[in-house]
């Protein structure tokens, strides 16, 4: 049974940091894992999707990795805005997409 | 290209009655999951369907929570007999496809409240 766990649960810096998010899954034989957001009261938006081939991908200020055999994605913000703050979710994708409990993150000015 | 629409957005319900919630997924899409997040926890894993097919539902409670996919229309999470701990936020994704470049989306959710 797929388990995913994220560290830390609720994070709090200051602007401009840059910030390293950290999500690990027990199986791996995942297709795909993907990282999202949540505001407070909305829906999730996607952030990033790392098919199981690939090791990467970036977007803008966000950067995610996947590394299947050790069972560990990480999402790493640069130059951390106060926009920034939400809750960040990781999910892997075996036949349907299995979540974390989230890190909540604040960025403060 | 709209995105997966949820509706209602806010629904309130007294315990007893039935409760449905819509989800239209993004077009071409013929996968739609549905997830519910309780109060400061994540999001759990209810029921998987393509169109006409239940294809996992093993996240649903056993009693009064059924869900279809329909051939026409939009898929629909059904709880009947409502009771408090029902209240929570639901979430419904879609994806075009199964396994590896399946991208999900996520609608802006139900949140659903009991009285």
């Amino acid at each position: 049974k797929q388990e995913v766990t994220q560290i830390p649960a609720a994070l709090s810096v200051p602007e401009g940091e840059n910030l390293v998010l950290n999500c690990s899954f027990t199986d791996s034989a995942i297709y795909n894992l993907q990282w999202f957001r949540q505001d407070p009261g909305k829906g999730l938006t996607s952030l990033l999707l790392i098919q199981s081939s690939q090791r990467e991908q970036t977007s803008g200020r966000l950067n995610a990795s996947l590394d299947k055999s050790s069972g560990r994605s990480t999402l790493y913000i640069a130059a951390s805005q106060p926009g920034d703050s939400a809750t960040y979710l990781c999910a892997a994708l075996p036949d349907k997409l299995i979540f974390g409990t989230g890190t909540r993150l604040q960025v403060f000015p | 290209n709209a995105g997966v629409m949820q509706n209602p957005r806010h629904l309130v319900r007294r315990r007893g009655q039935e409760a449905r919630l819509r989800c239209s997924p993004m077009k071409g899409h013929s996968h739609v999951y549905w997830y519910r997040q309780l109060p400061e926890e994540g999001l759990k894993f209810m029921v998987y369907l393509q169109k006409e097919n239940i294809i996992d539902e093993s996240g649903m409670p056993k009693e009064r929570f059924s869900a279809e996919f329909p051939k026409e229309g939009p898929s629909i999470l059904r709880i009947q007999q409502v009771v408090r701990g029902d209240s929570a936020a639901y979430f419904c994704a879609s994806s075009p496809l199964r396994g590896e470049n399946t991208e999900a989306f996520f609608g802006q959710g139900t949140r659903l409240t009991v009285v």
